[in-house]
This record gives structure tokens, sequence and C-alpha cells, in this order.
């Protein structure tokens, strides 16, 4: 069966300190994967996607995350945390046709001053 | 450009009423989704439609729920009768084309409240 987890509910880090998000999936085929962000009020935005090639993906806001197959998952990282970065961030995973699209449950991040 | 639009943006009703959602999404955009996102959770994708024809629906619980997209443009989701767990915000969004390295783009949503 096909699923995505964020094993981590919520995340606080200090602003300016460095940030990593987990993500986990199960899926049969090539997964087609994404984070995005959700701000209070906000639609979701697409920070970043991977499809295939470099295993090490550049979004907006500097953001990256980076794919690896062996342990299924698609991490983000920030090098240096903003206030504005306080939301919460959903993973998730798709086939190239869209038949199906799944997110995680998300993680929310707080930012302390 | 002018984004996904939703209304309304709120929405309370009691169990049994029934409710429906409007969505406009960006000019020229064929593919149309609408999730729903049970507080705590993330979306959950309802249907797709490309143009005004259902791609996918396998997740759209049919006894209550039902969508259209008439003319290939804006949509209408549709619940009658709700339930108390159909509370949840109603996202809807859209992309240029089908498949998974299209970009969607996301409306603010409908929060739905049945009491």
């Amino acid at each position: 069966a096909q699923s995505v987890t964020q094993p981590d509910i919520h995340i606080t880090v200090s602003e300016g300190a460095s940030l990593e998000l987990r993500c986990n999936y199960s899926y049969g085929a090539t997964p087609y994967l994404f984070w995005y962000v959700q701000s209070p009020g906000q639609g979701l935005q697409l920070l970043l996607k991977y499809f295939s090639g470099d295993t090490l993906v550049q979004g907006i806001k500097g953001f990256e995350a980076e794919f690896k197959r062996s342990q299924s998952s698609f991490n983000l990282r920030k090098p240096s945390v903003h206030w504005s970065d306080a939301a919460e961030y959903f993973c998730a995973v798709g086939a190239y046709n869209f038949n199906k699209f799944y997110f995680g449950s998300g993680t929310k991040l707080n930012v302390k001053p | 450009e002018a984004g996904v639009a939703q209304s309304p943006r709120y929405k309370i009703i009691e169990k049994r009423q029934s409710v429906a959602f409007w969505c406009n999404p960006i000019s020229g955009h064929a593919t149309l989704y609408w999730y729903q996102q049970i507080l705590g959770q993330g979306p959950k994708l309802l249907i797709q439609f490309q143009n005004n024809g259902v791609v996918d629906d396998s997740q759209l619980p049919k006894d209550r729920f039902s969508a259209e997209r008439l003319k290939g443009v804006d949509s209408t989701l549709k619940i009658q009768p709700a339930k108390l767990e159909d509370s949840a915000v109603y996202l809807c969004a859209s992309s240029l084309e089908r498949g998974s390295q299209e970009t969607q783009y996301f409306g603010p949503g409908t929060r739905l409240l049945v009491l």
C-alpha cells in the first residue's frame, strides 16, 4: 500500500539553526516526491519536487531535499531557519500519471527567536 | 496572474444539511483537484478532473459527495447530507495539465464545520 510517513508532528528550532524534516514513503512504482508548505490561512505552496536525476533537489526559500532510495526517504533541509519559516510542512508522493497522490500528515515547525 | 479562487471561505451547517463549495482554477488550467483536509491530517485527494471529465474519484464518498465541472472551467463540490465527520478544510487545486510533473496551485480552502 502506498503511504507517506512524517514521524515528527511538531518541531521547534531556534532562528538561525539548521533544520531537517523527515519523510519516509512506501510506494510500489517509481515515486514522484514533493514538499509543500502551508502557512496559517494560506494555501499549500510547492517548495520542491523530485522526479529523477540528481538526488539532491533545490527548492524555493533556501530549502533542499535529498532522495535516498535505499532508505525510502526524502528529507527536507535548510541550513539556517528564519522566523518566517514557521508553518506546517507536508511531504507527498505520486505516480507519473497522477492516478494516486498521497500527502503525509504534516510537521508543524515553530521557530524560537 | 490570479490564483485559484474558492468560496465561501467558511461555512457552518448542521448535520443532514446540504452544502456546496465553488472553485475557479487558474485560467487555462485543464486539470482541477478537490482535496479534503481533516484537522491534524494531510490533504486527501477526493476527485480529479481533466477538462470536464472525471479522471479519478476513487476516494470520493459517492453516497453523499458529488462534484462537477460542466464547462471545464469552474467546479462545484457538494455534500448532501452532511455528517459530523465531514468537518474539514476543502481545498481546490489546479494544474496546467495532468501528471505528477505538473505543479499544482492550491486555493485558500473552504473551512466547513458540521454541528
